[in-house]
Parts: C-alpha cells; sequence; structure tokens
C-alpha cells in the first residue's frame, strides 16, 4: 500500500519563476494538506484541501496557489518565487474530514537561487 | 491562537542513556491534540503518537513513553535505552479539534546519538 507520493524530489528555480510541485494522496485518504518547512524549523501549515476545495489556509501570501483533482491528488503552485522560498514543501493526506491519521510525504527540496 | 515551544534546539546522548524531549503547548481551546513525530535524514515525517486533551493517562511504547501534564501545558516524549537509530528531528504538534485538522509544529529537537 503505497504511501504519500511527492514529486519532484528536488528542484531548483530562479527567482520570479513559478513552480509546481505535485503530491498523490495515501490509498483511502481524500484530503491534502501542504506544509513548508524552512531550514531548522517546524512545518508550517500552507492550506488544506478536501472535495476539491481549499477547505483552510495559513498565513501565506496569494502566490501560494493549489489544486486538488477528482482522484485526490494535488498540486500547489507557488508565483514569482523569492529566495525565502527555498523550503522542504511536504504534503499530509489523511481520510474524511476529521480524521486525524495524517501520512506525511518524504516532501519537495525547492531551491531557489 | 495556539503555540508549541520545544525549547531544547539540540541534545546529544551517548548510546544506552536515556533521553527527554520537552514540549510545552498554548491554547485557549479545552479540546485538542497534541502529536510527536520523527524526521530522520530522508525528510518525511513518522508519526508516533497523538493523544487527546481529555485523556491525561501517561504512555509506555517500547523504548518510548509520553508524560502529559494538562496543569503545566506539557506533553515530554521520553526515550530510554537510546540507540543510535533514533538520532532524528523530533516535532512536537498541536492540532484544534476544529474538524480542520491542521497541525502547529514546534521547531524541533534534534537529537544526536552516538555509539
Amino acid at each position: 500500500d503505497a504511501g504519500v507520493t511527492q514529486s519532484p524530489t528536488h528542484l531548483i528555480k530562479t527567482r520570479g519563476q513559478q513552480v509546481t510541485l505535485r503530491c498523490s494522496p495515501k490509498s483511502g485518504h481524500d484530503t491534502v494538506s501542504w506544509y513548508q518547512q524552512a531550514l531548522g524549523q517546524g512545518p508550517q501549515f500552507i492550506f488544506q484541501y478536501y472535495e476539491e476545495e481549499e477547505r483552510q489556509r495559513g498565513n501565506f501570501p496569494d502566490r501560494f496557489s493549489g489544486h486538488q483533482f477528482p482522484n485526490y491528488s494535488s498540486e500547489l503552485n507557488v508565483n514569482a518565487l523569492l529566495l525565502g522560498d527555498s523550503a522542504l514543501y511536504l504534503c499530509a493526506s489523511s481520510a474524511g474530514g476529521g480524521d486525524y491519521g495524517y501520512t506525511f510525504g518524504s516532501g519537495t527540496r525547492l531551491t531557489v537561487v | 491562537a495556539q503555540k508549541v515551544t520545544q525549547a531544547q534546539t539540540e541534545i546529544s546522548v551517548v548510546e544506552k542513556e536515556d533521553v527527554t524531549l520537552d514540549c510545552v503547548y498554548e491554547t485557549r481551546d479545552t479540546t485538542y491534540y497534541l502529536f510527536w513525530y520523527k524526521q530522520p535524514p530522508s525528510g518525511e515525517l513518522v508519526f508516533l503518537i497523538r493523544r487527546n486533551s481529555f485523556d491525561e493517562q501517561n504512555e509506555i511504547s517500547g523504548r518510548y513513553s509520553w508524560n502529559f501534564q494538562k496543569s503545566t501545558s506539557s506533553f515530554n516524549f521520553t526515550i530510554t535505552a537510546s540507540q543510535v537509530v533514533d538520532s532524528a528531528v523530533y516535532f512536537c504538534a498541536l492540532d484544534m479539534n476544529s474538524g480542520y485538522s491542521t497541525l502547529t509544529f514546534g521547531k524541533g529537537t534534534m537529537l544526536l546519538v552516538s555509539p
């Protein structure tokens, strides 16, 4: 049973560019959350998708947007990249609205130069 | 607003020593969940335990034990007889019972266990 799959594993982008990160949730999970983890910090909640809609959002600018597809997979898009966007981006999936059985992926390491 | 504080940035121990990782949280809600996660160098967060705010019983799982004290808003994690494989970053996290299941993490404690 595959867990959460994220792609790509590593990515290098230039300031001002746009990036798309992808996440496939664990089988049976329908909710996807995205977290940003800067070096030496704990993960910070970006947003959560459920039933193809953004259900809750953390304190991140509109440059961060997302999407959830009918198969529950999700994308995180970041526009106008800044050096400060360099981080590990983690995807977590869970089942149902209030279920707390999070499964995390290994993340995408984004470096902005 | 909720907050999780892990005051210990890094802890170094020698194998077989016991080690306790501290976690203090802040919340105004009476219902919430507390978690501990382990993050090895591979990056993924590995779930260790979840505890709800109504259950203050301590828990032991093998070499791991957790001490939840609501009176001091603490949820400490102890590893008994540490092993080199325990080396990782450990995160404490808080989840409000809002139905939206979003986690607020501490900054993490890096544990280095040397042979």
